[in-house]
C-alpha cells in the first residue's frame, strides 16, 4: 500500500541553523500539506501546496518558513533560522482531491529538536 | 471559523468492550468532511474514518464507526471489541469544502485499553 514518507526521523539542530525536512508523498497525489505538533498539544496546519504553488497557509508560516517541490517526487520544508519553539514534530501528508473523501495521508513524521 | 472540541482527555476501556469518543464541530458551511485519526505512541498519524456532511448513512470502517448527529454537530468515533493495540491518542478533524483544505484538528482523546 503506498504511503508518505519522511527523513529524517528525527533531527537535531541549534537555534539559529536552517533545516530541511524532506517528504515523499503518495505517487498519484495532486495536495501535500505539512503539519506540526508542538509536545502534548494539537496538531497544527501549516502549508498546502498545489500545482508547484501554495496553496494556503498559517499564520504560523511566516517568512522562515517555505516549501518546495525540488523533483517529481520530493517535497520540503525548510525553517530558515530555527527557533527553540519551533521544537515539534512535523508531518507531511498528502491527498487525491479527485477522490470524494480526498483524505490526507500522513507519513511518519520528522521530530525536530532546536538546542 | 471552524472548531472541533474533544472533551474528553482521557478515556478507560476494558478489552472487548466498545468505547465512544467524543467530538464536536463548529462551522457555520454546509458542506466539510469529518475524519478520526489514531496517534500511537510511536508517532504516525493514522488515518481511521471517514464522514461526509451530506452523507446520509454513519460511516464503519471494520471496527470504526462513526456516530454523525449533524443537527448536534457531533461525529463521535465508536470503537467495537476494543484491543490493547487500540490503545493511543485519537484526533477528531474538519475539513470544509471548496479551496480551503487545511485539517483542523481537536486536542484528542487519549485512550487506554485495559487487559
Amino acid at each position: 500500500e503506498p504511503e508518505v514518507t519522511q527523513t529524517p526521523s528525527h533531527q537535531v539542530t541549534q537555534m539559529g541553523q536552517e533545516v530541511i525536512l524532506r517528504c515523499v508523498p503518495i505517487s498519484n497525489h495532486l495536495y501535500f500539506y505539512w503539519y506540526r505538533q508542538i509536545l502534548g498539544q494539537k496538531v497544527e496546519f501549516l502549508v498546502s501546496f498545489y500545482n508547484n504553488e501554495i496553496s494556503e497557509k498559517s499564520e504560523i508560516f511566516d517568512d522562515q518558513f517555505s516549501v518546495e517541490r525540488p523533483d517529481g517526487s520530493n517535497f520540503t520544508l525548510k525553517i530558515r533560522s530555527t527557533k527553540l519553539e519551533d521544537s515539534a514534530m512535523y508531518f507531511c501528508a498528502s491527498s487525491d482531491p479527485v477522490l470524494t473523501t480526498d483524505t490526507q495521508y500522513f507519513g511518519p513524521g520528522t521530530r525536530l529538536t532546536v538546542l | 471559523a471552524q472548531k472541533i472540541t474533544q472533551t474528553q482527555p482521557g478515556m478507560f476501556v476494558q478489552e472487548k468492550e466498545a468505547v465512544t469518543l467524543d467530538c464536536t464541530y463548529d462551522t457555520s458551511d454546509q458542506s466539510y468532511g469529518l475524519f478520526w485519526y489514531k496517534q500511537p505512541s510511536s508517532g504516525e498519524m493514522i488515518f481511521l474514518i471517514y464522514q461526509g456532511s451530506y452523507d446520509e448513512q454513519n460511516a464503519t470502517e471494520g471496527r470504526y464507526s462513526l456516530n454523525f448527529q449533524k443537527a448536534r454537530k457531533s461525529a463521535n468515533l465508536v470503537i467495537s471489541a476494543s484491543q490493547l493495540g487500540d490503545s493511543a491518542m485519537y484526533f477528531c478533524a474538519m475539513r470544509l469544502s471548496g479551496s480551503a483544505r487545511q485539517l483542523t484538528f481537536g486536542s484528542g482523546t487519549q485512550l487506554t485499553v485495559l487487559p
